[in-house]
């Protein structure tokens, strides 16, 4: 079963934030964010593991509720370098396989 | 250290021809993945391998299969192509997904015509 991301898309002025959300009807064992721009592969950003946490690295973090089944991304004074979609790739337990979400198109506008 | 290799970059085949698409992963990497990419439908899972041994299948016809040999290195291939199987095609590794997700290769783009 495919995540649920949302927004599909948004445009933000560089210094502002924004949140993704990727949400799933099955119970997770792990919760993937991966940034690609045009052209480019897939670029791992983090990993959340069931149990809930909090994970971030400079100004990109993310969570897990694992109660919900929802993780966020967040990006906070967002810069051109951000721009690109995000996807979400959720993990049941044992698969050993990532289904992704159909991503949201992130725009920094200068 | 080198990344995901994948050749090669760009096909353009008929259809009804079949097609080799060819993975190296990163050094030590056991696990290697295949993903579909294309914009309508996203990033779909195609299958998994890990010391030659494929661990999980996608939803995807009998006409794709795959293989991983005793170097890790992986190759699918796609027989009777048809029209909708133009896409990038994506291979990622990883040493342990839990610890450090996956590092996709840049993709080998098939056109089929």
């Amino acid at each position: 079963q495919q995540p649920v991301q949302s927004p599909q898309a948004v445009i933000l002025r560089e210094g502002e934030d924004a949140v993704i959300n990727c949400s799933s009807s099955k119970a997770l064992y792990s919760v993937h964010w991966y940034r690609q721009k045009h052209g480019e592969a897939p670029v791992f950003l983090m990993i959340l593991l069931k149990g809930g946490e909090q994970k971030g690295h400079d100004k990109i973090s993310a969570s897990f509720n694992e109660k919900k089944q929802q993780s966020s991304l967040y990006l906070t004074a967002s810069q051109l370098s951000y721009s690109g979609t995000y996807f979400c790739g959720t993990e049941i337990e044992g698969a050993q396989k990532l289904v992704f979400g159909q991503g949201t198109r992130l725009t920094i506008n200068p | 250290k080198a990344g995901v290799t994948q050749t090669p970059r760009y096909l353009i085949k008929t259809r009804g021809q079949q097609v080799t698409l060819s993975c190296s992963p990163i050094s030590g990497h056991r696990s290697v993945s295949w993903y579909q990419q294309t914009p309508g439908q996203g990033l779909q899972f195609l299958f998994e391998y890990f010391s030659e041994t494929q661990r999980n299948k996608g939803n995807f016809p009998g006409r794709f299969s795959g293989r991983q040999f005793s170097n890790s290195r992986s190759e699918m291939n796609v027989s009777t192509l048809e029209l909708g199987d133009s896409a990038l095609y994506l291979c990622a590794s990883s040493l342990n997904p839990s610890l450090g997700g996956y590092t996709f290769g840049s993709g080998t783009r098939l056109t089929v015509v």
